[in-house]
């Protein structure tokens, strides 16, 4: 069974970086056609795909967050991660992190709320 | 990339049928068959119930379809269940290699 985990600080200050790490279980970061996402969702509102890395290391951003984003692989971990630069408020979310394979999110984390607060 | 559209909520009564429509552009919706819907529960993460526009991933209830005409998809739920309400958000990839989301829609079992 697959599974991914969320792990990382739940708060931050506004300006600062935000880092998170998703831990794979059941599969590996480095299996063909896998594109391990994050994806977050403020309170109460929709769904907003960040970005993802590939299992080949290939990333891809969302273009309205792609001059502070940036995602890693790390194969030996079975691990990827997200970092956030110059967050504000407006960067509050729950952040998922998800497995994308037979075009379908199919696998998701529980997701961890990060809030942006000094 | 603007977010799909889809409208804020539906209802319906047990037993009937709801459309929760998911309208993009060529860029996304019509130019691939590559839309998705998921069901999110109240404090869960989101489950895939369509893919690949009307394909049910094993184990989803065959209430649940899809269809796709143009730049507009869409969730059909026959025989309306309690446990249906919850929050629904369809997906696409893009031109740009990038996925996009719906605004969602809150579904509410009268």
């Amino acid at each position: 069974q697959v599974q991914l985990q969320e792990s990382g600080p739940g708060l931050v200050k506004p300006s600062e970086t935000l880092s998170l790490t998703c831990t794979v279980s059941g599969d590996s970061v480095g299996s063909d056609s896998r594109y391990w996402t994050w994806i977050r969702q403020p309170p109460g509102k929709g769904l907003e795909w960040i970005g993802y890395i590939s299992y080949s290391g290939n990333t891809n951003y969302s273009p309205s967050l792609k001059s502070r984003v940036s995602i890693s692989l790390d194969t030996a971990k079975n691990q990827f991660s997200l970092k956030l630069s110059s967050v504000t408020a407006a960067d509050t979310a729950v952040y998922y992190c998800a497995r994308y394979a037979v075009r379908q999110f199919d696998y998701w984390g529980q997701g961890t709320l990060v809030t942006v607060s000094s | 990339q603007s977010a799909l559209t889809q409208p804020a909520s539906v209802s319906g009564s047990p037993g009937q049928s709801i459309t929760i429509s998911c309208t993009g552009t060529s860029s996304d919706v019509g130019g691939y068959n590559y839309v998705s819907w998921y069901q999110q529960l109240p404090d869960k993460a989101p489950k895939v119930i369509i893919y690949d526009v009307s394909n049910r991933p094993s184990g989803v209830s065959y209430r649940f379809s899809g269809s796709k005409s143009g730049n507009t998809a869409s969730l059909t739920i026959s025989g309306l269940q309690a446990e249906d309400e919850a929050d629904y958000y369809c997906s696409s990839h893009t031109t740009s290699g990038t996925w996009v989301f719906g605004g969602g829609t809150k579904l509410t079992v009268l």
